[in-house]
């Protein structure tokens, strides 16, 4: 198994612009989801879905961010417009809900906005 | 609600000697408990977890952890660390079935 696959592993851009960060789950699990780490805040959960359906997104800071799953395999973050404040490692996780919930992170996208 | 208490943020420690790193969690259901490292630049993963049964549990790289309902605490232990062990330790619980709830985590160093 490939494990969980995030694109890009880095992104640097410009404040103002639009980010779009991918995750794609390993095949059979049924839940997704995605964090961010920083030095400051430590990790945290930004949304999680099962099914393809939004569960919790009580830990997306501001509408700037928003998220999609459009079918099992496939998962968006995007953020416009990016600022500063949001340089940070972004991972992704799946795990098999109903199950041991053991979750299977990505190995992270770290995007700097300058 | 959970909430997973790491009482150390950060643990040095020389080549060789013996570790433990805290976890205690706090929730009104049973629940499953995990261990993940994360080594530099990298995701994280798992070292061990607890489902049921047996209160100690052996994961990868030598690390172990005991599972103590009446203190409600999921310790992690090794009785020899080396220097490849230096990394990030994160506590998790879940109330299944569902999310995880992670601790703020336990940067360990190994000194030489």
């Amino acid at each position: 198994d490939a494990g969980v696959i995030q694109s890009p592993r880095h992104e640097v851009t410009e404040m103002g612009q639009e980010v779009t960060l991918r995750c794609k789950p390993i095949s059979g699990h049924n839940s997704l989801f995605w964090y961010r780490q920083t030095m400051m805040r430590g990790l945290e959960l930004l949304i999680y879905f099962n099914n393809n359906v939004p569960i919790d997104d009580s830990g997306m800071p501001e509408d700037r961010f928003s998220a999609k799953m459009p079918n099992a395999s496939f998962s968006t973050l995007k953020i416009q417009p990016s600022e500063p404040r949001d340089s940070a490692v972004y991972f992704c996780a799946s795990s098999w809900t109903g199950g041991d919930d053991e979750q299977f992170f990505g190995p992270g996208t770290r995007l700097t906005v300058l | 609600a959970q909430s997973v208490t790491q009482l150390d943020s950060q643990v040095p420690v020389f080549e060789e000697a013996p570790v433990e790193l805290r976890c205690n969690y706090s929730s009104s259901v049973s629940v499953y408990l995990f261990w993940y490292v994360q080594y530099p630049n990298q995701g994280l993963q798992l070292l061990l977890k607890y489902l049921s049964g047996s209160t100690l549990v052996k994961g990868i790289n030598g690390f172990e952890a005991e599972f103590n309902k009446s203190q409600t605490s999921f310790h992690l232990r090794k009785p020899s660390v080396h220097i490849s062990d230096t990394a990030e330790y994160f506590c998790a619980v879940s109330p299944p079935p569902g999310n995880l709830f992670f601790g703020t985590g336990t940067r360990l160093t190994v000194i030489p």
